[in-house]
């Protein structure tokens, strides 16, 4: 296992389309996250799965952004009607959660909608 | 709600010499972890040290040390003996119950050859 794989690492889409992210975590973590990243600026929360349980989901998040875990493995977020202020890394995280171990991160996927 | 502050956008430091970026944050929680995470450009975050709210004791990872003030909810980061692979964002973050990690706006630290 080397660690959290995100796909794709580059993304450019036209405004109002449907992009789909995915994420394949650590194989033994239960915990998976999603977080967005603008340039200069700290991740932030989007959401987080249990397993496949989806526990919390910023306010922050539009219904134009969904997440899925299915069978607790791999994930995907997908974006709905693109919009441009939705360019941003997307980060994938996971955890295990004994022991509030740290989040071991991907590489992200960088969204550009033009 | 659980904030996180890191109030230098930017810093540099000389080869070899030591340098501190701060971290505060807010929570009314008694049982937390902290972080410091590390982002080189165009690569993936990595961990450089966590503190167990509960521990006296500050953290050490070789050159990365903490000093960690609970009374003050400060958390602050040292890097003895900065090398050139040292040069990226430092994020400063927080979690409590298992839950999200909640994530500072980052310091740019530059080192100096």
């Amino acid at each position: 296992d080397t660690g959290v794989s995100q796909d794709p690492r580059h993304k450019i889409t036209k405004r109002g389309q449907n992009v789909t992210f995915r994420c394949d975590p650590i194989s033994e973590h239960n915990r998976l996250y999603w977080y967005r990243q603008t340039l200069g600026q700290g991740p932030e929360f989007l959401t987080y799965f249990q397993n496949e349980a989806q526990l919390e989901k910023s306010r922050l998040l539009s219904d134009r952004f969904s997440a899925e875990r299915p069978k607790g493995s791999f994930s995907t977020l997908e974006i709905q009607r693109t919009e441009q202020g939705d360019s941003a890394m997307y980060l994938c995280a996971s955890s295990l959660v004994l022991g509030y171990t740290e989040a071991f991160f991907g590489q992200g996927t960088r969204l550009t909608v033009v | 709600a659980q904030t996180v502050t890191q109030s230098q956008p930017e810093m540099s430091v000389q080869e070899a010499e030591t340098v501190t970026l701060s971290c505060t944050y807010d929570t009314s929680e008694s049982n937390y972890y902290l972080f410091w995470y590390k982002q080189p450009p165009s690569r993936q975050m990595i961990l450089v040290i966590r503190q167990e709210a509960y521990k006296q004791q500050n953290a050490t990872e070789n050159r990365f040390s903490v000093n960690f003030q609970k009374a003050a909810k400060s958390f602050s980061l040292k890097i003895s003996d900065s090398q050139l692979g040292d040069t990226a964002m430092y994020f400063c973050a927080f979690m409590s119950n298992g839950n999200q990690f909640y994530f500072g706006t980052g310091t740019s630290l530059t080192v100096i050859p």
